[in-house]
């Protein structure tokens, strides 16, 4: 079955700099990346997400990449800011009819 | 953005007893709905996948007898967790798929968290 890794499983950066999650999958038939941040006590929320049929997506700060050959996918984060500190989750599937499959996660901290 | 809401957010029960967790998707009809449970400082664990008029189908290692889903309708799916044990405490999250020609995505609700004495 699909194996999502994920790293690094901690982040600290200065506000106002830039963070960077990367994920690698297993599963070459898997076409749909989302990526959710989940704040203490909350559910995942999307942020953002990429299907196979797409290399780049940005949406404000927020940037994804994908690399199907090498099957890989990050999450870049820009100008960070105070809340911005969460947990990142990066996810693989299928398609979204189909069972998303979580990376381990990356505690993201904004030093000020 | 489409709305996923649960309830309880929060219960404590005694062991033995049964809990229903119920997840709603409020502006959207779902036909498929998934069950994850989250560990303190771990990743979401897919439970189950939950389609309307159906049967749920479990992951491999997820009893079906302890962790009953009902998909009555497109809006609302329950878990109901039976003769609740304290490894039972965890908290559980649901999400549904909102499929439309324009989008295909799942939205998370925000998470029941289970406490068993």
């Amino acid at each position: 079955g699909e194996n999502v890794e994920q790293h690094p499983s901690t982040l600290s950066v200065q506000e106002g700099d830039s963070a960077v999650i990367k994920c690698t999958y297993s599963d070459s038939a898997s076409n749909y990346f989302p990526w959710y941040k989940q704040e203490l006590g909350k559910g995942p929320q999307l942020i953002i997400d990429i299907r196979s049929n797409v290399g780049e997506k940005k949406d404000q700060r927020i940037a994804v990449t994908l690399n199907k050959t090498a099957k890989h996918f990050s999450l870049h984060i820009t100008e960070t800011q105070p809340e911005d500190s969460a947990v990142y989750f990066c996810a693989a599937s299928k398609n979204s009819a189909s069972k998303i499959i979580f990376g381990s996660g990356t505690r993201l901290s904004i030093r000020p | 953005g489409a709305v996923v809401s649960q309830h309880p957010s929060w219960v404590i029960c005694k062991s033995g007893t049964s809990v229903k967790i119920e997840c709603r998707s409020l502006d959207f009809q779902a036909t498929t709905m998934f069950w994850y449970r989250q560990f303190p400082k771990q990743s979401l664990m897919l439970m189950a996948t939950s389609n309307e008029g159906s049967k749920a189908t479990y992951e491999q290692g997820v009893e079906k007898d302890k962790f009953l889903i009902n998909h009555a309708s497109l809006t609302l799916s329950t878990l109901t967790v039976t003769s609740a044990h304290p490894e039972d405490s965890s908290f559980y999250i649901c999400s549904a798929r909102w499929y439309t020609s324009d989008t295909d995505t799942q939205y998370f609700g925000p998470g029941t968290r289970l406490t068993v004495l």
